[in-house]
């Protein structure tokens, strides 16, 4: 059984485009990310949540909006789609243990390409 | 200058050779993460820790807080080890990357 699910795998679509990447976790996790890594394979945090509730928000355009419905899902919508969004969007999650963040449990990624 | 270097950036060797991955941060924080990234593409997380040094299998990973510093040891290195190493440091959940090291295992 898949613990953390994003979709779709692949996304490819033109500039201007608005699209969503879709994150379910089944591990009961309070916690929630969104990961860009881009070209060079950098990894960097977009955003949090936690119960519901965004806790990081880091410096990313307002053209990216996460959403979540509950606790196991964290979905990321796109939109006005531009060249350097092409990157691979990783999803993870994980519990929230005696007041800490614990140990990250990464979704397959999404591979966006922007044409 | 990124808050979480990593050294090297690759690194190859021989089958069965002992291999020493370094990470070093200079941000304040409360867990340092070593992530694996296959080359198919998928993040697994393979420790989390705040201090001393924890070990699974042939994966061991060291941490001295005082001067951030952790390294990940592979003993008996496999060349099902190849794959991306990646330090992170977090705090409040928030991880900074390092930027990965390269590791090609040879037969």
């Amino acid at each position: 059984d898949t613990a953390v699910s994003q979709t779709p795998k692949y996304l490819v679509t033109q500039m201007g485009n608005d699209k969503s990447i879709k994150c379910e976790q089944n591990l009961g996790h309070d916690t929630m990310y969104w990961y860009k890594q881009d070209s060079k394979k950098f990894l960097k945090i977009m955003f949090s949540y936690n119960n519901k509730e965004l806790i990081i928000n880091e410096t990313v355009p307002n053209r990216f909006s996460p959403k979540s419905p509950d606790k196991a899902h964290l979905n990321l919508h796109i939109n006005s789609l531009e060249l350097g969004d092409s990157a691979v969007y990783f999803c993870a999650s994980s519990p929230w243990i005696a007041g800490e963040f614990d140990e990250q449990f990464f979704g397959p990624g999404t591979r966006l390409t922007v044409l | 200058k990124n808050e979480v270097e990593q050294s090297p950036q690759n690194l190859t060797a021989q089958e069965g050779e002992f291999i020493t991955i370094n990470c070093s941060y200079s941000v304040g924080i409360s867990a340092l993460h070593w992530l694996q990234q296959h080359p198919g593409g998928g993040i697994v997380s393979l420790f989390m820790l705040s201090s001393g040094k924890k070990k699974h299998g042939r994966l061991i990973a060291t941490i001295n807080i005082q001067e951030k510093h952790s390294s990940l040891h592979i003993t008996a290195s496999h060349p099902r080890d190849s794959a991306v190493y990646i330090c992170a440091g977090g705090s409040q959940g928030n991880l900074i990357f390092g930027k990965g090291t390269k590791l090609s295992v040879k037969p």
